[in-house]
């Protein structure tokens, strides 16, 4: 069955970096686009970022552009997110989800979710 | 941007009763709409969609219509396990981004 498990949050400092790693299984990881999902702490869910299944093509939310990297390795089955210049706005459970196809709009298995607190 | 809104932001409801849930969305997403299920420390949950398609597992006791603006998603008899939050989704091509509305609570009355 399909397995998404995210590593990698923590607490970090304003200003500073970390890397999200969501290790797939139970599926063709190659063949499907990914995304990034995060959940402020007793808040709704916000979109962070897409990677199509090849990594050509990526989207980000306005909110983390120019500050997150999302990608990719489809020899290790697995997805990243790098986060750097964190704020503390960006505080919430990270989750790493999968898209149905090659490029739709919804998401139909989710991980468990990593949590990242920016705080000094 | 397509903004979605969802009302009511509270249902209170008891086991046994139907729960009518509503997704407007600010222009129409056609019928390129998803429901999620959320309970309290759990990830979010794939419902409904295309609108009104099942997604693998979910009961038949949870349906989803709508097109345009205008979208339901109704549970017809509230198992104890339904009380959740439950979220709106679609995505626009133009800027290409994904939103979610802000969720209705179904708790127990």
């Amino acid at each position: 069955q399909v397995q998404l498990v995210e590593s990698g949050g923590g607490v970090v400092q304003p200003g500073g970096s970390l890397r999200l790693s969501c290790a797939a299984s139970g599926f063709t990881f190659s063949s499907y686009g990914m995304h990034w999902v995060r959940q402020a702490p007793g808040k709704g869910l916000e979109w962070v970022a897409f990677i199509r299944y090849d990594g050509s093509n990526k989207y980000y939310a306005d909110s983390v552009k120019g500050r997150f990297t999302i990608s990719r390795d489809n020899s290790k089955n697995t997805l990243y997110l790098q986060m750097n210049s964190l704020r503390a706005e960006d505080t919430a459970v990270y989750y790493c989800a999968k898209d149905p196809t090659g490029e739709e709009y919804y998401f139909d298995y989710w991980g468990q979710g990593t949590l990242v607190t920016v705080s000094s | 941007e397509i903004v979605l809104t969802q009302s009511p932001a509270t249902l209170s409801l008891s086991p046994g009763e139907r729960a009518t849930l509503s997704c407007r969305a600010s222009q129409s997403v056609s019928s390129y709409l998803a429901w999620y299920q959320q309970k309290p420390g759990q990830a979010p949950r794939l419902l409904i969609y295309d609108a009104s398609n099942r997604a693998t597992g979910i009961p038949a006791r949870f349906s989803g219509s709508g097109s345009g603006t205008d979208f339901t998603l109704t549970i017809s008899s509230l198992e104890p396990e339904d009380f959740a939050v439950y979220y709106c989704q679609q995505r626009s091509n133009w800027p290409f981004l994904f939103t979610f509305g802000p969720g209705t609570k179904v708790d127990i009355k």
